[in-house]
């Protein structure tokens, strides 16, 4: 099976920077993806990394080290509209297992 | 933009009753995917296929659930009863293939009350 950790919950105000950690334990790993849920909305697809290292798309990056079996999503110029819920996914033989997400909620 | 539809949007059923949702993956999408999405969880794959084929459906009630997607395109997914415990969000996504399954569109989802 697999296993994903990531905070529950961040709290932040606009304008700050926040790092969502995610480590993971799972075997035939691919790579590690990043979705966006906003209350009542569906998952919205936000990055992929299947190689080490850090992929910057807009106030978003995302990083991955295959070796310490961990990543994080990385939120710049925090803004109001940023409030949602984050998962992290493995992709390991061909399924796509999430995590339990992270609540961010940017305060004025 | 393309989008992956599904219907409907809401749905109310007593329990022993039966449900069917419906899914229309983005155009040229190969791999459709159900989830099952309770309040506070991450989406828990319920069945993934290959074109109109079945990849995985380890996590199926297969006593109560169906899925199919007879000609590779659009999908129905069925429960025969309902159960108290079904209430959840079902979503529908879809891959350009299942080697880019990192990468999936999500419907906004069948929010499924049963009472």
């Amino acid at each position: 099976g697999q296993s994903l950790e990531q905070p529950s919950e961040v709290t932040a105000v606009e304008g700050a920077i926040v790092q969502i950690n995610c480590t993971y334990q799972t075997s035939g790993f691919y790579g590690l993806s990043w979705y966006q849920q906003h209350d009542g909305g569906a998952p919205t697809f936000l990055s992929y990394n299947a190689l080490d290292g850090l992929e910057e798309t807009g106030r978003f990056s995302s990083f991955l080290s295959r070796s310490d079996s961990y990543g994080y999503l990385l939120l710049q110029e925090l803004q109001m509209k940023d409030s949602a819920s984050y998962f992290c996914a493995v992709t390991n033989d061909y399924k796509l297992s999430f995590g339990a997400g992270t609540t961010v909620t940017v305060r004025a | 933009e393309a989008e992956v539809a599904q219907s409907p949007r809401y749905k109310i059923t007593e329990k022993s009753q039966a449900v069917a949702f419906w899914c229309d993956p983005i155009s040229g999408h190969a791999t459709l995917y159900w989830y099952r999405q309770i309040l506070g969880q991450g989406p828990e794959l319920l069945v993934q296929f290959q074109d109109e084929s079945v990849v995985d459906d380890s996590q199926l009630p297969k006593d109560r659930f169906s899925a199919e997607r007879l000609k590779g395109v659009d999908s129905t997914l069925k429960i025969q009863p309902a159960e108290l415990g079904d209430s959840a969000m079902y979503l529908c996504a879809s891959s350009r293939t299942n080697r880019q399954q990192g990468e999936q569109y999500f419907g906004p989802g069948t929010r499924l009350t049963v009472t």
